[in-house]
């Protein structure tokens, strides 16, 4: 099976710009997290996507935002962007059951905020 | 609320030198810990998910063990492909599904 998948893998903007990364989960997993990474911080939630429904969201400012779709390919925004949004973004997708619900990581999308 | 604290932040090993990796966690309710492994500049690599005190998982030279307060990762005669930080996550038995992750540890392993 192919692993979770994101694009673009680098990203450079500049502050105030906006930016959409994207997610493609192993197939056949309905449920979509997104964490970001920084040296400081280490990884942190920031929400996730069960059947294109936002289940639950991280402590992130309203800039930050996403969507899934009916293939259970997800998106996430961020507008307006600052220099304290530069971090590693990682996507992470898993077939839940009642009792499981093991994420698998994608290599993650490097964004730069100059 | 819920934690999770890992020991030591950086570890160095001479290659055979067997060793334990500390996460400790408090959570209200556990519905699994999870281990991943992360080289840099990628996503974490799943390895191993406990569920209840006094599981045991292997793959081939670690073996993660959990207890009602901490979990061990132990690496038995390490080669310097193990080198990478080993991250340690808790997912709490409640409606939200979000891992909370330790800081990691910095493993070397040096030949």
């Amino acid at each position: 099976k192919a692993g979770v998948t994101q694009t673009p893998r680098y990203l450079i903007k500049t502050r105030g710009q906006q930016v959409t990364l994207s997610c493609s989960p192993i197939s056949g997993h309905r449920s979509v997290s997104w964490y970001q990474q920084t040296p400081g911080q280490g990884l942190q939630f920031l929400f996730e996507y069960f059947s294109e429904t936002q289940r639950n969201k991280g402590n992130f400012p309203g800039r930050f935002s996403g969507r899934q779709f009916s293939n259970s390919r997800s998106e996430m925004n961020v507008s307006t962007l600052e220099l304290g949004d530069s971090a590693l973004y990682l996507c992470a997708s898993s077939h839940r059951t009642a009792s499981t619900d093991t994420q698998y990581f994608g290599p993650g999308t490097r964004l730069t905020v100059l | 609320e819920d934690q999770v604290t890992q020991s030591p932040e950086a570890l160095r090993l001479q290659e055979g030198e067997s060793s334990s990796l500390n996460c400790s966690y408090t959570v209200s309710g556990l519905r699994g810990l999870f281990w991943y492994r992360q080289d840099p500049g990628k996503g974490p690599e799943f390895l191993f998910t406990l569920y209840s005190a006094g599981e045991e998982k292997e793959k081939e030279r670690l073996k993660a063990t959990l207890t009602k307060k901490e979990s061990f990762l132990h690496i038995t005669a390490p080669k310097p492909e193990d080198s990478a930080t080993y991250l340690c996550a808790v997912q709490a038995a409640d409606s939200s599904y979000k891992l909370i992750f330790g800081s990691g540890t910095r493993l070397l392993v040096r030949p």
